[in-house]
């Protein structure tokens, strides 16, 4: 079983709908969760990160973590054009003094205009 | 203020070459890592320096070594390339301070590919 799991799409939503992004992760110790975003060709970076049980919000972004299930959701709402990338879920390892990210292997998001 | 910078951003090597990656911040971050990232398989970690002196392998090490240069370098070298070894390679850093969540910013890649 992989570490982070995520469902690799593509993901096909259409302009204005709300894209929902599901990872989960087998380390129950884990109490840190990012969300980055990837253009095709580019490097990650970072949207949204999440610590506490519940819902986070930042404009159009939601993340929802639910540790009892190991469970992390990222909303897009009122999709665009621009959202289409790849969505990665990193899980912060605790090893010692590091802060290493275990990363899944990302969604495809496609917004239809 | 550049953030994460790295050069090449494309490299063509022969089986059996070397060569090294260069990375750098100058946010005066304290934590430095490399990643690898191939078709499905997502981003793995080669080595990291959680702080300037120390190093420790990741995920996937094997055929890499790193040098921690001071705290704004690290590098990364390929002492044989082999066609494996034909991936994206990016760095990152984080603040890494005690008791403070921390955040991964990554530089724009180097492109490489072992023939």
């Amino acid at each position: 079983q992989k570490e982070v799991e995520q469902n690799s799409g593509p993901l096909s939503v259409p302009e204005g709908a709300i894209a929902s992004l599901n990872c989960t992760y087998s380390d129950r110790g884990s109490q840190s969760f990012f969300w980055y975003r990837q253009y095709s060709g580019k490097s990650p970076e970072l949207i949204m990160s999440i610590y506490s049980n519940g819902d986070k919000e930042d404009g159009r972004f939601t993340a929802q973590l639910n540790k009892a299930s190991q469970y992390v959701s990222l909303l897009i709402r009122d999709s665009q054009p621009s959202d289409s990338a790849t969505y990665l879920c990193a899980v912060r390892n605790y090893g010692g003094a590091t802060n290493k990210l275990i990363f899944g292997t990302g969604t495809l998001l496609a917004v239809q205009p | 203020n550049a953030g994460v910078t790295q050069t090449p951003k494309f490299q063509v090597l022969k089986t059996g070459q070397s060569m090294t990656l260069q990375c750098a911040q100058d946010m005066n971050h304290n934590s430095m890592y490399w990643y690898r990232q191939d078709p499905g398989m997502g981003l793995r970690l080669i080595y990291y320096s959680a702080s300037e002196g120390t190093t420790d392998k990741g995920e996937v090490p094997n055929g890499y070594n790193v040098s921690r240069l001071n705290k704004r370098e690290f590098s990364l070298r390929l002492e044989s390339a082999a066609p494996s070894q034909t991936s994206v390679y990016f760095c990152a850093s984080s603040e890494s301070r005690q008791g403070w969540v921390d955040t991964q910013y990554f530089g724009p890649g180097t492109r490489l590919t072992v023939l």
